[in-house]
Formats: structure tokens, C-alpha cells, sequence
């Protein structure tokens, strides 16, 4: 069985461009989560699909920032436009049944993001 | 509000020695508690979780992680640790939530 994939691995961009990540979940995995890293600082929550709905997006940074999921398969986070905080490492994570604490949220290798 | 701290950033240790990585938490209410490890270029792999029971939870690498609610901690230890051990580990909290609140994790340096 596949695990959770990000695509790009690594992505270097200037202020003010545009970026977007994507991340395919494990088949059959409901729940879709993203995560960021900010260098040296603890992973925080982005927010959560349950197939395409979004059901929190309370950690989502500002406006900047749009994630979608459209059909419920995989998804997308866009950065537009990128400013030097947004430097990271984007994580994406899927689970399988309630979405609850119990469950083992699988993770993806992350997306690096450089912002210049 | 809960928190999460590993208090050391990176933890050298010789191979076949034991180790000790440490984690604290704060909240206000139950938690679960997880370890994940990421090894170079990977992603976040579970290592180990405690939901309820027993209070000394095992991985099948020889990872375990005890509960200690007086002390509101949750320490990583392995007897004796092997190169492949080398990674960065991490640990997380959720209150009965989806939402993991994590540590800022502690990579493990394993030398010959």
C-alpha cells in the first residue's frame, strides 16, 4: 500500500510569487490533514478535510493560504503570494476512520519551502 | 491550552548505550500521547502512543514510553540504541481531538 506522497519534495521561491503543494493520501483515507514546520519550531496544525469538506481550518495562518480537496482524493494548498515567514516544511497527514484522537494519522515526507 | 516540550534540541549518544529522550506536556484535561520519528527524507512514522492502560507502552524497534501523569510527562527510552536509530523524534499530545499538538523534537545522534 502506497503511503501519503508530496509533491514538490522542495520548492525555492521569490516574495510575492506563488506556490502550490500537493498531497496525495493513503486510497480509501477519509481525513486529510496539513501540517507546517516553521525551522527550528514544533509542527503546527493547518487544518482538516473529511473528504472535501473542510472541517478546521483554524490554523491556517491568513488569507493567504487556500487548501482544497476537491473529489475528496487529493489535495492542494496554495500560497499566494508567498511572503518569508511562509518558509517551511509542509506536512500533509491522512487517516482512515473517525478522524478522531485514537487515530493513527499517517504522514507524508513534507514539502520544504524556501521563500526568498 | 495544551503544550508540548522536549527540552533538548539533539541528544548524541554511543551506539549500545542507553538513551533517554524527554518530554513534558501541560493540559487541563485527559490526553493521548504519541512518539513519531521521521528519518532522513521520510516522513513522520508512529513510533509508539498511549490512549489508556497500561502506562508503559512498548514499540517493536525496543522503544518505550511511560506515562507519568503526576508528572505530566511521557519520556522516550531505549536500552541500547543502534546507528538506524539516528533520526528526529518527536512528541505530540491531543486532548480527544484530531488536532496533535507537538514538540519542537529532539534529533537523536547515534555515533560509533
Amino acid at each position: 500500500e502506497a503511503g501519503v506522497t508530496q509533491f514538490p519534495s522542495h520548492s525555492v521561491i521569490e516574495k510575492g510569487q506563488t506556490v502550490t503543494l500537493r498531497c496525495d493520501p493513503i486510497s480509501g483515507h477519509d481525513n486529510l490533514y496539513w501540517y507546517r514546520r516553521v525551522m527550528g519550531k514544533e509542527i503546527k496544525f493547518l487544518l482538516h478535510f473529511v473528504k472535501e469538506s473542510k472541517q478546521d481550518e483554524s490554523g491556517m495562518p491568513n488569507n493567504r493560504f487556500l487548501a482544497e480537496r476537491t473529489g475528496g482524493t487529493y489535495s492542494t494548498l496554495k500560497v499566494q503570494p508567498a511572503e518569508l515567514e511562509d518558509s517551511g516544511v509542509y506536512f500533509c497527514a491522512s487517516s482512515s476512520f473517525s478522524g478522531g484522537a485514537a487515530d493513527t494519522q499517517y504522514f507524508g515526507p513534507g514539502t520544504r519551502l524556501t521563500v526568498l | 491550552a495544551q503544550s508540548v516540550t522536549q527540552l533538548d534540541s539533539q541528544v548524541p549518544v554511543f551506539e549500545e548505550a542507553p538513551v533517554e529522550l524527554r518530554c513534558n506536556y501541560s493540559s487541563s484535561v485527559s490526553v493521548y500521547l504519541f512518539w513519531y520519528v521521521q528519518y532522513p527524507n521520510q516522513g513522520l512514522q508512529l513510533l509508539l502512543k498511549y490512549l489508556s492502560g497500561s502506562t508503559l507502552v512498548e514499540s517493536i524497534n525496543g522503544f518505550e514510553a511511560e506515562f507519568n501523569k503526576s508528572q505530566t510527562s511521557f519520556h522516550l527510552r531505549k536500552p541500547s540504541v543502534h546507528i538506524s536509530d539516528t533520526a528526529e523524534y518527536f512528541c505530540a499530545v491531543n486532548s480527544g481531538t484530531y488536532k496533535y499538538i507537538f514538540g519542537t523534537g529532539t534529533r537523536l545522534k547515534v555515533l560509533a
